[in-house]
């Protein structure tokens, strides 16, 4: 059974840039959401994705935007980057309706300079 | 809206000492309890978690106490040790929603 993945590790932008970051869901797992970790603080949820749709969306602006892939795998793409997008960006998979439990992956760093 | 608060902020204790965290929350329709464990550059690793219709949950050296009426929930771990130094978060969801409601996490140090 293979965990959850992310890629890139860090990231460096320049606030106006966009942005993409990958999730691979645990496997088995049809569920992925989305959180925003500014430092020292407990994770934000941004939005969760079940069987390519989205499926429930926290207090983010429309420039935070997903998709989900046929393989449950997903995209974060972030907008016109403000310095405050500064954070660990952490992917969630778990299989809904059944479970609650998340599974979080290593996270991205992302550096907005 | 904070919808879940959790104390204290960071937390010292030596080893083989017992760490307590507490949580509230305010919402009544969440129900599964959660606490995470993470350490510095890594994710967030589920540790244990509860649902209402159980006051206490134990899982090794980790027990979560809740209730309900009074809407908290808390961590004991007992017997610390030095590789439980890291933050611990608590989180609360909904049924079938999926969506995690974080409180702000507290820094536990265990001293040998």
């Amino acid at each position: 059974e293979t965990g959850v993945t992310q890629s890139p590790t860090h990231l460096i932008k320049t606030r106006g840039q966009q942005v993409t970051l990958r999730c691979s869901s645990q496997s088995g797992h049809n569920t992925v959401s989305w959180y925003q970790q500014a430092l020292g603080q407990g994770p934000q949820f941004i939005f969760q994705y079940y069987r390519e749709e989205e499926n429930g969306r926290g207090n983010f602006p429309p420039r935070f935007s997903g998709l989900q892939f046929p393989n449950y795998s997903s995209e974060l793409n972030v907008n016109a980057l403000e310095l405050d997008d500064s954070a660990l960006y952490l992917c969630a998979s778990s299989l809904l309706g059944l479970v609650n439990e998340q599974y979080f992956g290593p996270g991205t760093r992302l550096t907005v300079t | 809206q904070q919808q879940v608060k959790q104390s204290p902020q960071s937390l010292i204790v030596q080893k083989g000492g017992i760490s307590i965290i507490n949580c509230a929350y305010e919402n009544t329709a969440f129900d599964y309890f959660p606490w995470y464990q993470q350490f510095p550059g890594k994710g967030p690793a589920l540790l244990i978690a509860i649902r209402p219709d159980v006051s206490e949950k134990k899982e090794g050296r980790f027990t979560i106490s809740f209730n309900k009426s009074a809407k908290q929930f808390s961590l004991h771990i007992m017997d610390s040790q030095p590789g439980d130094s890291a933050t611990y978060f608590c989180a609360a969801s909904k049924a079938a929603g999926n969506k995690l409601t974080f409180g702000g996490g507290t820094r536990v140090l265990v001293k040998p």
